[in-house]
């Protein structure tokens, strides 16, 4: 099983309807995060959490919202999904830095591909 | 945020070097990281680097690091068709999120 878990892998919508997608995680960090890739555009962040009790902004959060329902769930809401957020969209966790336990590195899930029509 | 560059496209034929480069803005930056992407799929962490090394290297892979120019590079040698991904370059900011590149997409040829 994914360590890294998202859901739908893929989804179509309609312009206006309001979409959830979900991630949920057994590697037990408290860091999670959601991007957005684009064609020659690369990652850009979403949002980012940091503990249940933490959320902030990314570089592209307008048009998003965001929720941590537990430390091993993150889920991204669009309330009125528009064809400019059509992408894939990918969810990340990682450890915490300390010391030299831990690179940061972001462990990945395997993307949820939205469409909106 | 901080920019984080890399090349679109590069094409090489199966058992030559490859080199990605990547330059990045931030002189902060303590961890830098190569990401491979495999079509549908994920990211998946290459390698990374500590930006107190110059170089790193690691079976067929090398990255080279010049904090000067800030010019980060991954060489792969012996270049698989295996091997034909999208290579990100990114960089860790003070709040600890991934600033990434574009994204390099290496084709590899017979």
């Amino acid at each position: 099983d994914a360590d890294v878990t998202q859901t739908p892998r893929n989804r179509i919508t309609k312009t206006g309807k309001r979409i959830m997608l979900e991630c949920s995680q057994t590697k037990g960090h408290d860091r999670m995060y959601w991007y957005r890739q684009d064609p020659g555009l690369g990652l850009r962040l979403i949002y980012y959490s940091f503990d249940v009790k933490d959320i902030n902004k990314g570089e592209i959060s307008d048009g998003y919202s965001v929720s941590r329902q537990a430390q091993a769930k993150f889920s991204l809401s669009l309330e009125s999904a528009i064809p400019n957020q059509t992408a894939l969209y990918f969810c990340a966790t990682s450890d915490p830095i300390s010391g030299t336990r831990n690179t940061g590195e972001l462990f990945f899930g395997e993307g949820s591909r939205l469409t909106v029509l | 945020g901080e920019d984080v560059e890399q090349s679109l496209f590069l094409s090489v034929r199966e058992g030559d070097s490859s080199v990605i480069n990547c330059t990045y803005t931030d002189s902060s930056s303590t961890y830098l990281y190569w990401y491979k992407q495999e079509p549908g799929a994920g990211l998946q962490l290459l390698t990374y680097i500590f930006s107190n090394m110059d170089m790193k290297q690691d079976q067929r892979l090398t990255v080279l690091l010049n904090k000067k120019d800030k010019h980060l590079s991954l060489r792969i040698a012996d270049t698989q068709t295996g091997d034909s991904a999208i290579y990100f370059c990114a960089e860790r900011d003070s709040g600890y999120a991934l600033n990434f590149g574009k994204g390099t997409s290496l084709l590899v040829t017979p």
